[in-house]
């Protein structure tokens, strides 16, 4: 079974400033999708970035860049020019790639960011 | 586009009774929709995975006869918590598949609370 593994429960960072979110996974897998989704105060689920795994280039949406290393299945999130309003839960989730099956997301526990003014 | 809702987006029962919650597709059509709760400051755990037309797929631990799913149509699916009881008291989030596998979208939520 996959796992994802966020060490840090809560993180905090000044505005304007960069952060970076750990996330590891455990996988057999050889194809798969990782997530960032970011979970504001209001609980909206919203995709931050993805990253396909048999693409070697790191995934980027504007402030925010990914660093994945697949060997060491690792897959940290970069946050840039921090904002009061990027406030919110973060979630690493892994999906594995299935050919007309029933894909799941399985998340990790999440790290709480807070921006600072 | 891409936007799927959720209703109630707040819901109070009694225990003993049963509470329906609905998940809609507004824009585009879903053969897949998902059912996760979310236990407060905690992650979202999948329940189940409903396909259009067929029966939910529930994951391990996961009640069927307690959490009913249907997913009548492209664009609906709901799901019945039936005798409701205070630990049934959760955060309930839908997603719906558009097109490729990773193309998730997830509706607004459902807090339910039962008393």
């Amino acid at each position: 079974a996959q796992t994802v593994t966020q060490s840090q429960p809560e993180m905090s960072v000044q505005e304007a400033e960069t952060v970076t979110l750990s996330c590891t996974y455990d996988t057999s897998e050889s194809n798969y999708y990782l997530f960032w989704y970011k979970q504001p105060p209001s609980r909206q689920m919203i995709l931050v970035i993805r990253q396909e795994a048999y693409k070697q280039q790191n995934a980027t949406e504007n402030r925010f860049s990914v660093n994945f290393q697949k060997a060491a299945k690792s897959f940290s999130l970069k946050i840039s020019d921090s904002q009061l309003g990027d406030t919110a839960m973060y979630f690493c989730a892994f999906m594995k790639h299935v050919k007309g099956g029933s894909e799941k997301l399985v998340f990790g526990k999440g790290t709480k960011l807070t921006v600072n003014p | 586009g891409a936007v799927v809702s959720q209703h109630p987006s707040w819901v109070i029962c009694k225990s003993g009774t049963s509470v329906k919650i609905e998940c809609r597709s507004l824009d585009f059509q879903a053969t897949t929709m998902f059912w996760y709760r979310q236990f407060p400051k905690q992650s979202l755990m999948l329940m189940a995975t409903s396909n259009e037309g067929s029966k939910a797929t529930y994951e391990q631990g996961v009640e069927k006869d307690k959490f009913l799913i249907n997913h009548a149509s492209l664009t609906l699916s709901t799901l019945t918590v039936t005798s409701a009881h205070p630990e049934d008291s959760s955060f309930y989030i839908c997603s719906a598949r558009q097109g490729a596998p990773y193309e998730q979208y997830f509706g607004p939520g459902t807090r339910l609370t039962v008393t």
